[in-house]
């Protein structure tokens, strides 16, 4: 099966500092990968679309500014919370469309970022 | 807007049948998926309703209506291990986007 892997799982970090988020598709390339943050018992929000090569697609709400988003490679997409808060800690996940045709997305272990 | 409406929890013991139903109120989703996420985890991927009806995966079951906009998923002989949060999803039509309701979460009971 597609496996994704997400670096690192846990960071903690100051508030004003960016934390940068690593999404790789090892086993298949993802020319699409979508970042989602997810609070304690709370479902998964769509944050943004990563297209490689391109512009990030942005949900309503979410500031492009705050959550860069970088898809240099057909397997590696990067989230950098840039000035972060504590108010953005979060568990925030990727995840990538495989090759199954059953519209199954694969999702990266998750990273939880903790902002002091 | 998109929306998907979930039970917030169920409880049931093992061995028992369980089902989750999700009502969407949007008509732009193309089908219905079913994650399931233990504390701290990743979603894993249960089911695909692509058309009306239902699936079966083993224990797991799903179903959808368009028509009624509603779509269940049916877990069989319940496990202790199936406690869990339960998402459904539908993926957005022309896009790749997936949008997940509200989720419930699964405590099964000895």
């Amino acid at each position: 099966g597609a496996v994704v892997s997400q670096h690192p799982s846990r960071v903690i970090c100051k508030s004003g500092t960016s934390v940068k988020i690593e999404c790789r598709s090892l086993d298949f390339q993802a020319t699409t990968m979508f970042w989602y943050r997810q609070f304690p018992k709370k479902s998964l929000m769509l944050m943004a679309t990563s297209n490689e090569g391109s512009k990030a697609t942005y949900e309503q709400g979410v500031e492009k500014d705050k959550f860069l988003i970088n898809h240099a490679s057909l397997t590696l997409s990067t989230l950098t919370v840039t000035s972060a808060h504590p108010e953005d800690s979060s568990f925030y996940i990727c995840s990538a469309t495989g090759t199954s045709g059953t519209g199954e997305l694969f999702f990266g272990e998750g990273s939880r970022l903790t902002v002091l | 807007g998109q929306s998907l409406e979930q039970p917030s929890e169920v409880t049931a013991v093992e061995g028992a049948i369980v089902q989750i139903n999700c009502t969407y109120q949007t008509s732009g989703f193309y089908g219905l998926s079913w994650y399931q996420q233990h504390d701290g985890g990743a979603p894993t991927f249960l089911s695909y309703n692509a058309l009306d009806g239902l699936e079966e995966t083993g224990r797991f079951s799903s179903f959808l209506s368009r028509s009624d906009s509603y779509g269940y998923l049916l877990l069989q002989e319940l496990q202790m291990k199936d406690s869990a949060s339960y998402f459904c999803a539908g993926d957005v039509y022309n896009t790749d986007k997936l949008i997940f309701g509200t989720g419930t979460r699964l405590q099964v009971f000895p």
